[in-house]
């Protein structure tokens, strides 16, 4: 089955810096991946998400790029500010799996002034 | 718009006990998913309904179950409570075709 995973637990970037977080997947037949953000004490929030046909998608300040030879996703947040301080996951939807999210472990980022 | 809305927020139940949890999605959203959340499994899946049916199941033991109403809104159960089902519960909505799942604040339970 699919599983994902994520490189590091924590990442301390200073405000104004680029992060970039990463992530491992194992099923090459996901239809797409999705990046969330959960604050605490809150659910998961929709970030991005990029289907399985592309290499990259941008959003407002967050980049997603997606490298199928070797099953890696990224989340690129320019200009980190203190409020992205959150535990990040991505998701995987396996194909045929309708609303099926299978998530990694999550990074926290944490953001210093 | 209002957003996913469960209650309760919180919850404490003994050993052996049962509980449900509700669910109620956004307005017009007829999928909705149940995530179990802990420390030391993360974030996984645990079923998703559409228009009433379950479409899809994760790996838990048959003491977890759920159902949609023609509302949509969603509950699910969980009998014979164990420690180990101590966890944030959390329901997603979204539209049938939609990547976009929005979640509520979940649920804590406590198994005591």
């Amino acid at each position: 089955g699919e599983s994902v995973g994520l490189h590091l637990p924590t990442l301390s970037v200073q405000e104004g810096d680029n992060s970039i977080i990463n992530c491992a997947y194992s099923n090459s037949a996901s239809d797409y991946f999705i990046w969330y953000k959960q604050e605490s004490g809150k659910g998961p929030q929709f970030i991005i998400d990029i289907r399985s046909n592309m290499d990259k998608r941008q959003g407002q300040r967050v980049t997603v790029l997606l490298n199928k030879t070797v099953k890696h996703l990224s989340l690129q947040i320019a200009a980190t500010q203190p409020g992205d301080s959150a535990v990040y996951f991505c998701a995987a939807v396996p194909s045929g799996g309708y609303n099926k999210l299978i998530f990694g472990a999550g990074t926290r980022l944490a953001v210093h002034p | 718009k209002a957003g996913v809305t469960q209650t309760p927020r919180y919850l404490i139940k003994t050993r052996g006990q049962q509980v449900t949890l509700s669910c109620s999605p956004i307005s017009g959203h007829r999928s909705v998913s149940w995530y179990q959340q802990t420390p030391g499994q993360g974030l996984q899946f645990l079923f998703e309904y559409f228009s009433e049916t379950q479409r899809n199941k994760g790996n838990f033991p048959g003491r977890f179950s759920g159902r949609q109403f023609s509302n949509s809104r969603s509950e699910m159960n969980v009998s014979t409570l164990e420690l180990g089902d101590s966890a944030l519960y959390l329901c997603a909505s979204s539209l049938q075709a939609s990547t976009e799942a929005f979640f509520g604040q979940g649920t804590r339970l406590t198994v005591v």
